[in-house]
């Protein structure tokens, strides 16, 4: 089976770094993907990791460690408007994409 | 490319009755996913598509449930009878592997279905 954890919430403060983990369990695992979701709207893509390491992307950087199962999105000087939901999904074989639960990220002024 | 097309945005039924949600994929793309989300369960995949073809409908909650896609283009998911358990946002995504998306999934507006 597959299954993945990340904390429900996180609080941070406008222009702050927050960071959200993620471990994951899974078979025939392909890579570790981070979604965003803001209240009323539809996931979107924000980064994919296949291999080891960070890939950055604008303020969003995000971190995989396959021998630990476990990976991070890490997002830098935070602003209103990345208060969201954010999903880390695990593709397996065959194309699979499982979600985690999400972690609500508030961002205070 | 519009994205993908889900319709209805929102659609309200009385138990018992048969619900049909649809989905136009991105052109091109060769993955289609159905997902549930719930405050309680978060986003369930409850089926997906490859070329057309189901690969994994092991997510569908019960035989309530089914997922039709009868070409490229277009794919429903029908709930019948429907239950007020059923309530949920319904996503459907599609992705390529072949144009090198295959960890980006685009996700359509979903639909909202209330089930009294």
């Amino acid at each position: 089976g597959q299954s993945l954890e990340q904390p429900s919430e996180v609080t941070a403060v406008e222009g702050a770094i927050v960071q959200i983990n993620c471990t994951y369990q899974t078979s025939g695992f392909y890579g570790l993907s981070w979604y965003q979701q803001h209240d009323g709207g539809a996931p979107t893509f924000l980064s994919y990791n296949a291999l080891d390491g960070l890939e950055e992307t604008g303020r969003f950087s995000s971190f995989l460690s396959r021998s630990d199962s476990y990976g991070y999105l890490l997002l830098q000087e935070l602003q209103m408007k990345d208060s969201a939901s954010y999903f880390c999904a695990v593709r397996s074989r065959g194309g699979k994409l499982i979600f985690g639960q999400g972690t609500e990220l508030s961002v205070k002024p | 490319d519009a994205g993908v097309i889900q319709s209805p945005r929102h659609e309200v039924t009385e138990m018992g009755q048969e619900v049909t949600l649809r989905c136009k994929p991105i052109s091109g793309h060769d993955y289609l996913f159905w997902y549930r989300q719930t405050m309680m369960r978060g986003l369930e995949l409850l089926i997906y598509f490859n070329n057309n073809v189901p690969i994994d409908d092991s997510g569908m909650p019960e035989d309530r449930f089914s997922a039709k896609m009868p070409n490229a283009s277009f794919s429903t998911l029908k709930i019948q009878p429907s239950e007020p358990r059923d309530s949920a946002v319904y996503f459907c995504a599609s992705s390529s592997l072949n144009r090198g998306l295959g960890e980006k999934l685009f996700f359509g507006s979903g639909t909202q279905l209330s089930v009294l």
